[in-house]
């Protein structure tokens, strides 16, 4: 019963391609999030959408699209690939109103471009 | 802006002895601080999470503790086991639901 999946678990491209990573939460939440892991470990928050509609972009390029075509799935579009991109990109998800907020990450996937 | 730090980067300790590693946090508007586990190639997996109201939350032999004015935590794993071996990160949340994280702190503990 995996809480929050994300395909494809590894990435392989060239420069310049069009990819997308998808990501579905079966928590019934109705927050969703896509951080970057660079490869000095660091997490960043991209986007977090809420009851589909953008509530954070930290300056993402617009490259970077995400798209939510219902509650339980959040995908994450990237044009133009470019080397900078590679990195473990996660998907996660929480309960907005709830107090704690927990997020649930999922595994994670391994971008690398050529 | 949020920044979040932990000291040490990495840490190595025999089996069996009680550790401590730290997580400081630059603005005290917090509305809770989560400790994650990362095993190499894997997902996060939630520890801990404590509410801004409460000072210290307590899971098997892991032990978390927030001093928000001061700005830290402490996370505490008692009697180490070399399965504790992983990558731990600390993360706060703000008011935008946004999680800021930690540099993490990479554990080995040796049997």
């Amino acid at each position: 019963d995996t809480a929050v999946s994300q395909t494809p678990k590894y990435l392989v491209t060239q420069m310049g391609n069009d990819k997308s990573i998808k990501c579905e939460q079966n928590l019934g939440h109705d927050t969703m999030y896509w951080y970057k892991q660079d490869s000095k470990k660091f997490l960043k928050i991209m986007f977090s959408y809420n009851n589909k509609e953008l509530i954070i972009n930290e300056t993402v390029p617009n490259r970077f699209s995400p798209k939510s075509p219902d509650k339980a799935h959040l995908n994450l579009h990237i044009n133009s690939l470019e080397l900078g991109d590679s990195a473990v990109y996660f998907c996660a998800s929480s309960q907005w109103d709830r107090v704690d907020n927990e997020q649930f990450f999922g595994p994670g996937t391994r971008l690398t471009v050529l | 802006k949020q920044e979040v730090t932990q000291i040490p980067a990495a840490l190595s300790v025999p089996e069996g002895e009680n550790l401590v590693l730290n997580c400081s946090f630059t603005d005290s508007a917090i509305y809770n601080l989560q400790w994650f586990r990362q095993d190499p190639g894997k997902g996060l997996t939630s520890l801990l999470l404590i509410q801004s109201s409460q000072r210290e939350q307590t899971s098997g032999r892991l032990n978390a503790s927030l001093d928000k004015s001061s700005g830290r935590s402490t996370l505490y794993i008692a009697a180490s086991q070399p399965g504790d071996s992983a990558t731990y990160l600390c993360a706060v949340r703000t008011g935008a639901n946004n999680l800021f994280f930690g540099t993490g702190t990479r554990l080995t503990v040796i049997p």
